[in-house]
């Protein structure tokens, strides 16, 4: 099956800074979406990309799907950006498989 | 709009026993996801129902089932519990099977004794 891969698993930030999240899958996909998991456990949407470039104020993603990857940008990163942030993709079945997922903590 | 909704936020059983989870879906909602995630890792796909019918299934035994209501609302049913199904139960509506981002709820997470 299709492998996710999320890269870094974890992140370090100051408050202001900014981040590249990066989302590999192994295989075609037709659908990919972005999650931020706040430390209550919500799974919060950010993106729903199968291929091209969305922004949602500070928050952007971009996915080449002919390369295989998506990208998730956070620019000024604030302190409830914190928590681990997937990549789901689903290859024309009925499920979504999850990245490893990207642990962020954002310091004050 | 309303959001998706889980029900019991908490819960804790017996090894052996049987456990109920409801999910009431986002107004405009016809498509129900359940996953399961463990701690430190990601949602693992359990089944999806449409149109009140399961018509996806991960690698979940039989012993975990489902349903799915006219209101679209739908419920995970474990049966024979056991100790590694204490999880984060998460359910995702959506407009339709595959093609539209998912709306989570908040989870029902399960511990077993």
């Amino acid at each position: 099956g299709i492998q996710v891969e999320q890269s870094p698993p974890d992140l370090i930030l100051q408050e202001g800074a900014n981040s590249t999240l990066r989302c590999n899958f192994s295989d075609s996909v037709n659908n990919l979406q972005w999650f931020h998991q706040n430390p209550w456990g919500q799974l919060i949407n950010l993106f729903y990309i199968p291929s091209g470039t969305k922004q949602n104020g500070r928050l952007s993603a971009t996915t080449v799907a002919t390369e295989r990857y998506s990208l998730l940008y956070i620019s000024s990163s604030q302190t409830t950006d914190s928590g681990v942030y997937f990549c789901a993709v689903n290859a024309g079945t009925y499920k979504y498989i999850f990245g490893t997922g990207t642990r962020l903590k954002v310091l004050a | 709009e309303t959001g998706v909704t889980q029900s019991p936020t908490h819960l804790i059983k017996t090894r052996g026993q049987q456990v109920t989870l409801r999910c009431s879906s986002q107004s405009g909602h016809n498509t129900v996801s359940w996953y399961q995630q463990a701690l430190g890792q990601g949602p693992q796909f359990i089944f999806q129902y449409y149109r009140e019918e399961e018509n996806g299934r991960g690698n979940f035994p039989p012993r975990f089932s489902g349903l799915q209501f006219p209101n679209y609302s739908s419920e995970l049913n474990v049966n024979a519990l056991e100790l590694d199904d204490s999880a984060l139960y998460l359910c995702a509506s959506s407009k339709g099977q595959v093609d539209y981002g998912y709306t989570f709820g908040s989870g029902t997470r399960l511990t077993v004794v």
